[in-house]
C-alpha cells in the first residue's frame, strides 16, 4: 500500500485536458514539495514536474502541477497519444525519512 | 549530462544476496551536491525507495526502515559507481531495481535503465 493515494486510472481523448490527483498527509505533501514522474511502458520513470509546479528542461508546457494543503494535481492539456503512460506523484516523508510515492495513475488516450 | 548505467538482470536464490551496480558518467559519486539512490518497483509494492548514499565531507547512508539491517549501499570512488546489496532475499524481493541521482531536496532527477532481479529457486 502506497503512502500517497492516486486514482488507478484516468483517460481522455486527444486534445482534451486531464487532471491526475494525489493525496497525502501532514508528514509528506502537507509540509513538502511534490514531484511528478512519467513512466512510459518498459522504461524508467522520468521527472516531469518538480517542486510542485516546475518543469525540467524539455518538458512541454502542456504539463503543469499544483499543490494545495495535503493534495497535489498534475494537469495535462492538449492530450496526445504519446502521453499514454503511468504517472506517479512523489514527495519526502518526515516520518519515514525518505521519498514516498503514489501508487500511480495509468493514463489511457482513447 | 549525467547518465547512470546499471548491471545486467539476474536470478538470485532465496536466502542469498542480491547485488546491483550503478555506474555514473557525467558526475562524481563524491559530489557534494548529489545523493545516489536505490528504488525498486514491483506490481505488488509499486515504487519503493530503498536508500541512498552521499558525500558531505564524509560518507552518509540512509536506508528505508523496511530495509535496515538487510541492505548495504557502497560507493566506489575508484570506479565512480555505487552498489546495492540486499541480504537474505525472498521472492518478495523480486522487482526492477533502479538507481537514481537526487540533488538538494531529494528530487530524483536522473534514473538508470533498471535491473530486473528475480528471486527464485
Amino acid at each position: 500500500q502506497s503512502v500517497l493515494t492516486q486514482s488507478p486510472s484516468a483517460s481522455g481523448t486527444p486534445g482534451q485536458r486531464v487532471t491526475i490527483s494525489c493525496s497525502g498527509g501532514i508528514s509528506n505533501i502537507g509540509t513538502k514539495t511534490v514531484n511528478w514522474y512519467q513512466q512510459l511502458p518498459g522504461t524508467a520513470p522520468k521527472l516531469l514536474i518538480y517542486t510542485n509546479n516546475q518543469r525540467p528542461s524539455g518538458v512541454p508546457d502542456r504539463f503543469s502541477g499544483s499543490k494545495s494543503g495535503t493534495s497535489a494535481s498534475l494537469v495535462i492539456s492538449g492530450l496526445q497519444s504519446d502521453d499514454e503512460a503511468d504517472y506517479y506523484c512523489a514527495t519526502w516523508d518526515d516520518r519515514l525519512n525518505g521519498p514516498v510515492f503514489g501508487g500511480g495513475t495509468k493514463l489511457t488516450v482513447l | 549530462q549525467v547518465q547512470l548505467l546499471q548491471s545486467a538482470p539476474g536470478l538470485v536464490k532465496p536466502s542469498q544476496t542480491l547485488s546491483v551496480t550503478c555506474v555514473i558518467s557525467g558526475d562524481s559519486v563524491s559530489s557534494n551536491s548529489a545523493a545516489w539512490n536505490w528504488i525498486r518497483q514491483s506490481p505488488s509494492r509499486g515504487l519503493e525507495w530503498l536508500g541512498r548514499t552521499y558525500y558531505r565531507s564524509k560518507w552518509y547512508n540512509d536506508y528505508a526502515v523496511s530495509m535496515k539491517g538487510r541492505m548495504t549501499i557502497n560507493p566506489d570512488t575508484s570506479k565512480n559507481q555505487f552498489s546495492l546489496q540486499l541480504n537474505s532475499v525472498t521472492p518478495e524481493d523480486t522487482a526492477v531495481y533502479y538507481c537514481a541521482r537526487s540533488g538538494n531536496g531529494g528530487v530524483l532527477v536522473v534514473w538508470g535503465q533498471g535491473t530486473l532481479v528475480t528471486v527464485s529457486s
